[in-house]
């Protein structure tokens, strides 16, 4: 079983959707969660980064994590073609662990006119 | 911002040489970077981490006298693929963290597409 676990899609919603992307993971001790958006051929940029559970908002984006059901979520609101993207959970452990993060493995969003 | 440049950023090289790809924290010092490769449509497969001023620790499965990773500076580091072979074609990315700050996260280059032919 992987460490962290993400739907690959391909995910395609209408413009203006909401756009729900998860991320399930196994190891309890990952404390530090991160959502990056990565286009074609390019690196991953950061979106959003959290320690703790709860939701925390950043424009249209929300990223959300559940520690207790090991699960952390980003939600897109009113999407746009641009969003069309492929986005990548990654969680770290802070102490302890060194500072390697954990990737998932992608999930291919594609947002349509 | 927090950028990170690479460069190059492709590579066509014949099998049996060496390459060299540089990664650079612009405007931030990093003592650690990270690179990775990436395969089409997979996620990124740490290769090894590399702290300013000591050796590279790397990932298990990764040849170290393959992939030499250098960090002379908190603002560069380099990896060379040295007797490049057609299977080490792949997506390399670099990424920095950052030195002293509050928070943990990584900054990515964009990537250097490596081929060897």
């Amino acid at each position: 079983q992987k460490e962290v676990e993400q739907d690959p899609g391909p995910l395609s919603v209408p413009e203006g959707a909401i756009v729900s992307l998860n991320c399930t993971y196994s190891n309890s001790a990952f404390q530090y969660f991160m959502w990056y958006r990565q286009y074609s051929r390019k690196g991953p940029e950061l979106l959003m980064y959290t320690y703790s559970s709860g939701n925390k908002e950043d424009g249209r984006f929300t990223a959300q994590v559940d520690k207790s059901s090991k699960y952390i979520s980003l939600f897109i609101r009113d999407s746009q073609p641009s969003d069309s993207a492929t986005y990548l959970c990654a969680m770290r452990i802070l102490t302890g662990g060194g500072n390697k993060l954990t990737f998932g493995t992608g999930t291919q969003l594609k947002v349509e006119l | 911002g927090a950028v990170v440049s690479q460069h190059p950023s492709r590579v066509i090289c014949k099998s049996g040489t060496s390459v060299k790809i540089e990664c650079r924290s612009l405007d931030f010092q990093a003592t650690t970077m990270f690179w990775y490769r990436q395969f089409p449509k997979q996620s990124l497969m740490l290769m090894a981490t590399s702290n300013e001023g000591s050796k590279a620790t790397y990932e298990q499965g990764v040849e170290k006298d393959k992939f030499l990773i250098n960090h002379a500076s908190l603002t560069l580091s380099t990896l060379t693929v040295t007797s490049a072979h057609p299977e080490d074609s792949s997506f390399y990315i670099c990424s920095a963290e950052k030195a002293g700050g509050p928070s943990y996260e990584q900054y990515f280059g964009p990537g250097t597409r490596l081929t060897v032919t």
